[in-house]
């Protein structure tokens, strides 16, 4: 069971260079969503999708830019990256999101030099 | 502002108890999730509580009070594998999740 795949698991990038993010999910869920790990913070959203074709902005999307032109796929995308843009990034997914869990990936060490 | 508080750091010993907190001051309630998270690896959910009370699962239960804003995870018999950070995630009104920044528990033999 794949559950929810994100590629790559670990990139290095200089200031400057652009990437994206991808996020597979094969559980037929509505929601996926973005999520950054920083030290001694909680998880923050970056963005999120309730519905293929339809994204939000969460609570840091600022230099991020995402699509959902599929239903079980999520990108996320940096134009530029900057050091700040250092972080683990986490993918999740959830049939709905009031009262289940969601699912993780295994998460993409990004570091920005 | 919206603010999830836990404890940073706990330890504890195999096969004893241990009891990690959580107080939220958050805009709504829709529930309160627990997640564990090992070194390096993604979160799992463990449990969800939208009303007042304790929810037990196997070593593992969750308590809510809603009008105290706090809710903690209570691991019983623990065992060497339970080192993890432990999450906990409130839902607001808009149905999004705000975290806390996790308790890191180390399990000594």
């Amino acid at each position: 069971n794949a559950g929810v795949t994100q590629t790559p698991k670990f990139r290095v990038l200089k200031t400057g260079q652009s990437m994206t993010l991808l996020c597979a999910q094969d559980m037929n869920h509505e929601y996926m969503y973005w999520y950054r790990q920083d030290p001694g913070m909680g998880l923050r959203l970056i963005y999120y999708s309730a519905s293929e074709g339809t994204t939000d902005k969460g609570e840091v999307p600022n230099g991020y830019n995402v699509s959902r032109l599929k239903k079980q796929n999520f990108l996320l995308g940096l134009e530029s990256a900057a050091p700040s843009q250092t972080s683990v990034y986490f993918c999740a997914s959830s049939a709905n999101p009031e009262n289940t869990e969601a699912f993780f990936g295994q998460g993409t060490r990004l570091t920005v030099v | 502002g919206q603010n999830i508080d836990q404890p940073t750091e706990m330890t504890a010993t195999e096969g004893a108890i241990v009891q990690i907190n959580c107080t939220y001051q958050t805009s709504g309630f829709n529930g309160l999730f627990w997640y564990q998270q090992h070194a390096g690896e993604a979160p799992t959910f463990l449990s969800y509580n939208v009303l007042d009370g304790l929810e037990e699962k196997g070593r593992f239960s969750s308590f809510l009070s809603r009008s105290k804003g706090y809710s903690y995870l209570l691991l019983k018999e623990l065992q060497m594998k339970d080192s993890a950070s432990y999450l906990c995630a409130v839902m607001d009104s808009n149905y999004q999740l705000i975290w806390g920044a996790g308790t890191k528990l180390i399990i000594k033999p």
